[in-house]
This record gives C-alpha cells, sequence and structure tokens, in this order.
C-alpha cells in the first residue's frame, strides 16, 4: 500500500491564481480531512469528508473548497490564492465509525508559497 | 473550549537520559488521544492511540499514559535517531464532527550523542 499520497510536494502561486492539491488513499478509509501547518500554530484542520459525497469544514475553511466524488480522492481547491495561505497542507485519512476512535494517517505534505 | 497544550515546547537531552513529554487537554467528552512524532520536511508519523484514563502503550523507549486531564510520552534512554517533534491530539465525542483532532503545538525534542 502507498497509504496516503500527495501531489505537488512544493508550488508557489502568484497572488489571486488558483490550484487543486491532490490527495488519494488506497487504504479504503472512509474519512478524509485536510490540515494546515504553520509556525506556533500547530496543525489547523480546514475541512474534512466521512465518505464519497459528504464534506464539512472544519476549523480555517475560508478561502479552500472541497469535493468527494471517490473514496480514493481528497482534492483541496485554493480558488484565489492569498499570502496568508502560506503554508504546509497535510492530507489525512482514517477508518470512521460513530463510538470508535481511529488513528489517522498522514501525506507527505504540500509545502505552498503565495508571493 | 476543547483544547491542547504541550509542554515543554523544546527539550534537549543527552544520549541515554530519560525524561517524559506531556500533553495536558480539556475536551468535552475523550473519544480518543493520539500522540504522533514528526520529523522536519514530513508528515506526522502515528505512534499511539489511547482511549481511557490507566491506559498504557509502549514501543521501543517510548511509553504512553493517560490520566483524565493529561498524557505523557515518557522516553526511556533516548538515542540521537529520536529526534523530533511530538506531536498530541484528542478527539471529542462530538457529534457531527467526524474524526476531528485537535493538535497541540508540538514538543521539539532534540537528543545529543
Amino acid at each position: 500500500n502507498a497509504g496516503v499520497t500527495q501531489t505537488p510536494k512544493f508550488q508557489v502561486l502568484k497572488t489571486g491564481q488558483s490550484m487543486t492539491l491532490q490527495c488519494a488513499q488506497d487504504m479504503n478509509h472512509e474519512y478524509m480531512s485536510w490540515y494546515r501547518q504553520d509556525p506556533g500554530m500547530g496543525l489547523r484542520l480546514i475541512h474534512y469528508s466521512v465518505g464519497a459525497g459528504i464534506t464539512d469544514q472544519g476549523e480555517v475553511p475560508n478561502g479552500y473548497n472541497v469535493s468527494r466524488s471517490t473514496t480514493e480522492d481528497f482534492p483541496l481547491r485554493l480558488l484565489s490564492a492569498a499570502p496568508s495561505q502560506t503554508s504546509v497542507y497535510f492530507c489525512a485519512s482514517s477508518y470512521y465509525g460513530t463510538g470508535r476512535s481511529y488513528e489517522q494517517y498522514f501525506g507527505p505534505g504540500t509545502r505552498l508559497t503565495v508571493t | 473550549e476543547d483544547q491542547v497544550t504541550q509542554s515543554p515546547e523544546a527539550l534537549r537531552l543527552q544520549e541515554g537520559e530519560s525524561s517524559s513529554l506531556n500533553c495536558s487537554y480539556t475536551v468535552s467528552g475523550l473519544r480518543g488521544l493520539f500522540w504522533y512524532r514528526q520529523d522536519p520536511g514530513k508528515g506526522p508519523e502515528f505512534l499511539f492511540t489511547l482511549y481511557s484514563a490507566g491506559e498504557e502503550k509502549e514501543k521501543e523507549r517510548l511509553k504512553a499514559t493517560l490520566t483524565k486531564k493529561e498524557s505523557f510520552l515518557h522516553i526511556t534512554a533516548p538515542k540521537p535517531e529520536d529526534s523530533a517533534t511530538y506531536l498530541c491530539a484528542v478527539q471529542a465525542v462530538i457529534y457531527n464532527q467526524g474524526g476531528k483532532l485537535i493538535f497541540g503545538q508540538g514538543t521539539e525534542l532534540s537528543v545529543k550523542p
């Protein structure tokens, strides 16, 4: 199993440009999520999904869109990039079920710089 | 408000010098507490899950424990390869929050030979 994969690893955007960060998992996990990691802020949840066709907002959703058309893929779209979106982005996945907590597995990250 | 606080922010140890990292949490019903290891430029790597007070988990030189208010990650006779940032996260029993994790800021551990 490849686990959780993310592309690209690095990206530089100009303010106002749009792009999509790709995330895929091959573990048949229902739950997938996107985090951003900033110095001094820790990991913060952007959006998450508990299954194909189901998404919801996390702690810092503004400026980002997601969709989940398949179990395997969960892309994150930046609509109009801003310097405040300069960060490292991590995708994570886990099994999901009420009454049970499952460990999340993280991808290698995408380092995004917006100039 | 659900919150996770880790201490210390940074810890420097000599090889073989045992110590503990602390993770204090406030959460409206704990579903699970997680420990992760993160190396520079990489994603967090899962270490342990703890579900209830009194539970302990071990892996090589690491041992995680849990009380009703905090968790400790004990490192016994650390080696330089244990140098990393250790992250603590909690998952709350909140309907419709899915698997949302609340992370602490992390403890940066450096082990010198």
